[in-house]
């Protein structure tokens, strides 16, 4: 697609539910990158994948979070037994690889509030 | 560890005048600097980027210098309008690196 797409953009959920979130990546793009930006502050590094693979998983918040990708293109970012300190805007981003010098395009986030 | 450390916000000014917003950088090879900017209701994008000592990144009236030998990229603009108000983010990305680190962002507010 034209840009990074991320879905939904806006989901209220309630504590203790499963919610999913997804990326498309720019088409052709190899990185995929999720960050997590809570109110008033800086962006959050999650996760990132190469192709299909994700090598690091350490900047997870914790084991309710989740992520894969499939076919190289599509991901889905998966918190479970959501509690309120979960609300953020979750920004997935792509870049065609992880070589430093390339720029990383974000999709809009998808706004999260656990109520 | 990488790290970005950017001026705390929020910067307000006038507009035309002129902006300077700091960010210094720690990181233990030769990384990319980028700055990004999000305005409001709108998700990041890039403004500008410098992936070498001494280059000079430049977008919309706004530059970046990448300086080594103080580690940083220190983003300027002449005049300032109050289109520009948004939150502007320092990044970095280190060699050999897979993620870009952000800095906690600066909110600038340009009056009329």
């Amino acid at each position: 697609g034209a840009g990074v797409s991320q879905s939904p953009s806006n989901k209220v959920t309630e504590k203790g539910k499963d919610v999913e979130l997804r990326c498309d990546p720019i088409s052709g793009h190899t990185a995929l990158y999720w960050y997590r930006q809570s109110l008033g502050q800086g962006l959050e590094f999650l996760i990132y994948f190469q192709g299909n693979s994700a090598p690091d998983k350490s900047g997870l918040p914790s084991d309710r979070f989740s992520a894969e990708r499939t076919g190289g293109s599509v991901s889905t970012l998966t918190i479970q037994r959501t509690q309120q300190e979960d609300s953020a805007v979750y920004l997935c981003a792509s870049s065609l690889d992880v070589a430093s010098g390339n720029t990383i395009y974000f999709g809009e986030g998808s706004w999260l509030t656990v109520v | 560890g990488n790290s970005v450390t950017q001026m705390e916000g929020p910067v307000t000014l006038s507009e035309e005048a002129f902006l300077t917003i700091n960010c210094t950088y720690t990181a233990t090879g030769y990384p990319s600097l980028f700055w990004y900017v999000q305005y409001p209701g709108e998700g990041l994008q890039l403004l500008l980027k410098a992936t070498k000592a001494d280059d000079k990144g430049s977008n919309k009236g706004f530059e970046a210098t990448y300086r080594k030998e103080t580690t940083s990229f220190h983003l300027e603009k002449g005049s300032v309008q109050v289109s520009d108000s948004a939150v502007y983010f320092c990044a970095l990305k280190d060699t050999g690196g897979f993620k870009t680190i952000f800095g906690a962002g600066t909110r600038l507010f340009v009056k009329a």
